[in-house]
């Protein structure tokens, strides 16, 4: 399995609170990717990165940003959660010209 | 952007059969990626395969890049099979990342 680890993997938060999810790979992998995955909608690109500090938004990145400060961690952050952003969140990482590896996932519920 | 579709939305097996799904996208890829969805939500990769034939046990897929899709073959179903089967685009952008594009899944169900 590809070394991934999302935290935390459950969350409820209020609506309009900051929340901040967390993305770490030992794979040493140049591209790190935030997905949303929504019933009806498949998962869909929230942004990603192409190096340290360098990030790019996907489809779907209004009410996200996104940090990269080491090889190793990316982190997305709703600055002010609404329900909308209520979905499961994947974390996925690849090599240069290789495919996509998927961690497990994060659950969360703003309320 | 670029549109994902795939067939049949649900199918439901009876043990020992076997299936074929299909993705169709409107627009030239890089690449291409099925994946399955177990119960527990866990992505497992099952192929990147930008055009050809490859296969992997009892799973098979083929791309057709020029007719723009792809299909993935099952053989023997198994209750361990069932879940969501995800097919994906790759779309690689001037930073050469490999931004994915999802259908919306075909949900399978194996019933022994």
């Amino acid at each position: 399995d590809a070394g991934i680890t999302q935290s935390p993997r459950h969350k409820v938060t209020e609506t309009g609170t900051p929340v901040t999810l967390r993305c770490h790979q030992t794979e040493n992998h140049r591209y790190m990717y935030w997905y949303r995955q929504d019933p009806g909608h498949g998962l869909r690109l929230i942004h990603y990165s192409y190096g340290v500090k360098d990030t790019d938004k996907g489809e779907v990145s209004d009410g996200y940003s996104v940090s990269r400060s080491k090889t190793e961690d990316f982190l997305l952050t709703l600055e002010s959660a609404t329900s909308s952003q209520t979905s499961v969140y994947f974390c996925a990482i690849s090599a240069v010209g290789t495919e996509a590896f998927f961690g497990q996932g994060t659950r969360l519920t703003v309320v | 952007g670029i549109q994902v579709e795939q067939s049949p939305p649900d199918l439901i097996l009876q043990e020992g059969a076997n299936s074929t799904l299909r993705c169709n996208f409107s627009d030239s890829v890089n690449n291409l990626q099925w994946f399955h969805q177990n119960p527990w939500g866990q992505l497992i990769n099952l192929f990147y395969i930008p055009s050809g034939t490859k296969q992997n046990g009892r799973l098979s897929a083929t791309t057709v890049a020029t007719e723009r899709y792809s299909l993935l073959y099952i053989s023997s179903s198994q209750t361990t099979d069932s879940g969501v089967y995800f097919c994906a685009v790759v779309r690689r952008g001037f930073t050469g990342a490999n931004n994915l594009f999802f259908g919306t899944g075909t949900r399978l169900t194996v019933i022994p």
